[in-house]
């Protein structure tokens, strides 16, 4: 089953707005990661965030993590429509396993 | 930063025959790769972990003999479709943790993904 879950699975905002997307997940994690990916291309990597970590940013992003809640969110802000693209929570359940990805929120930014 | 190059980015083949995707790691050794299939709007599944210098570590209900893994050095792993179908029809990436990925704690580099049609 699915370790990771996004919501919403797609979402619609106007430019300058801000995208907030939620992960879950159900085991523990040594870190969690967002991944960015334009259609029909490989994936990006956003931000990394430890178990230990409650709060990181990079640039306009910013990332929670609640692992009391094993949940954690990714806010965009000020989007620009250059954010539009499907992003995806993974949890990386063990050193040198794989990660388990969600199955990703469509971000659609309006100009 | 880490780079992966995966090639052939587009590829058409006729029902039967036999497709290579190769995924390179360039500037960073990955003992292990990471072989994804993905369908339209949805997330990535993992098909198999490939080990340099050993077999791939294929998920459940993933056909070894359909999709051959090899990794024969610390940068290259090929993943081949045997006797492809159009069902093979699908979008496949590779990824790869560079060596200090072993004690985790780092990301996933991708490659661009590979577009593969069966007619």
């Amino acid at each position: 089953s699915q370790q990771g879950e996004e919501d919403p699975q797609a979402l619609s905002i106007q430019e300058g707005e801000n995208a907030t997307m939620n992960c879950s997940y159900k085991t523990s994690i040594n870190n969690l990661q967002w991944y960015r990916q334009n259609s029909g291309r490989g994936l990006v990597h956003l931000i990394l965030i430890r178990s230990n970590e409650r709060e990181k940013h990079s640039g306009r992003l910013r990332v929670t993590l609640d692992t009391s809640k094993k949940s954690s969110s990714l806010l965009i802000t000020a989007s620009r429509a250059a954010d539009t693209a499907s992003y995806f929570c993974a949890t990386d359940v063990g050193y040198g396993q794989n990660f388990v990805f969600g199955p990703g929120t469509r971000l659609s930014v309006l100009p | 930063g880490a780079v992966v190059s995966q090639h052939p980015s587009r590829v058409i083949c006729k029902s039967g025959t036999s497709v290579k995707i190769e995924c390179r790691s360039l500037d960073f050794q990955a003992t292990t790769m990471f072989w994804y299939r993905q369908f339209p709007k949805q997330s990535l599944m993992l098909m198999a972990t490939s080990n340099e210098g050993s077999k791939a570590t294929y998920e459940q209900g993933v056909e070894k003999d359909k999709f051959l893994i090899n990794h024969a050095s610390l940068t290259l792993s090929t993943l081949t479709v045997t006797s492809a179908h159009p069902e093979d029809s699908s979008f496949y990436i590779c990824s790869a943790r560079d060596e200090w990925g072993r004690v985790g704690n780092s990301p996933l580099h991708f490659g661009n993904g590979t577009r593969l049609t069966v007619t």
